[in-house]
């Protein structure tokens, strides 16, 4: 049963390049959430996907977008990149259904850790 | 916005000592998780509480959720050295909200 998988695993860019960070849920899973975690610190939340779209976001500027598959696989997508977005990018996965699974927990993949320079 | 604050947030104890790491949110909850990350690690899902007042136990792992459903802990009786990582709560405040995390509390365990 594969887990939460996520690529590529380690990104430099430079300021001002864009960047797309992919992950494949959890089998089973619908729901996809994406949350950046800058070092010595907890997870931020971005944003949730969920029948393809966005149902919930954080507080992050619009240079961050996703987009979710009907596979349920999910892209996140940070244009005109600052030294600040460097970070680990964390893709959680969990199950909502018609919303039986509404309160299941999260699976993390082993995320993205991106070098702006 | 809802926010999840969490002390402390560094701890170094003695293998064998106890360690509780504390859980606050400004909002009520309708669930509150916990999880562990270890070093260069991820988020790993230890637990989720839902009822007020909720006990849970895990080994030597005790997870407590509030009356009040905003605050809870997690008590680890007699730490290992296989208990190093740093512990999340993370609070829901229903339905498909997102799920918002505390800052963390990293353990050390000196062996």
């Amino acid at each position: 049963d594969a887990g939460v998988t996520q690529s590529p695993t380690h990104l430099i860019k430079t300021r001002g390049q864009q960047v797309t960070l992919r992950c494949s849920p959890k089998s089973g899973h619908d729901t996809v959430s994406w949350y950046q975690q800058a070092l010595g610190q907890g997870p931020q939340f971005i944003f949730q996907y969920y029948e393809e779209e966005e149902r919930q976001r954080g507080n992050f500027p619009d240079r961050f977008s996703g987009h979710q598959f009907p596979n349920y696989s999910s892209e996140l997508n940070v244009n005109a990149l600052l030294l600040g977005d460097s970070a680990l990018y964390l893709c959680a996965s969990s199950y909502y259904g018609t919303g039986g699974g509404r309160d299941s927990p999260l699976h993390f993949g082993n995320g993205t850790r991106l070098t702006v320079t | 916005g809802q926010q999840v604050m969490q002390i402390p947030q560094y701890q170094h104890v003695q293998e064998g000592e106890d360690f509780t790491t504390y859980c606050n949110s400004s909002t009520t909850l309708s669930n509150i998780q916990w999880y562990k990350q270890r070093p260069g690690g991820h988020p790993v899902f230890l637990i989720q509480l839902v009822k007020s007042g909720e006990v849970k136990k895990q080994k030597r792992l005790t997870f407590q959720f509030g009356e009040a459903k905003k605050n809870s802990s997690l008590h680890i009786t007699a730490t290992q050295t296989t208990d190093v990582g740093t512990y999340f709560c993370a609070g829901r405040r229903g339905g498909y909200q997102k799920v918002t995390f505390g800052i963390g509390t990293k353990l050390q365990v000196i062996p």
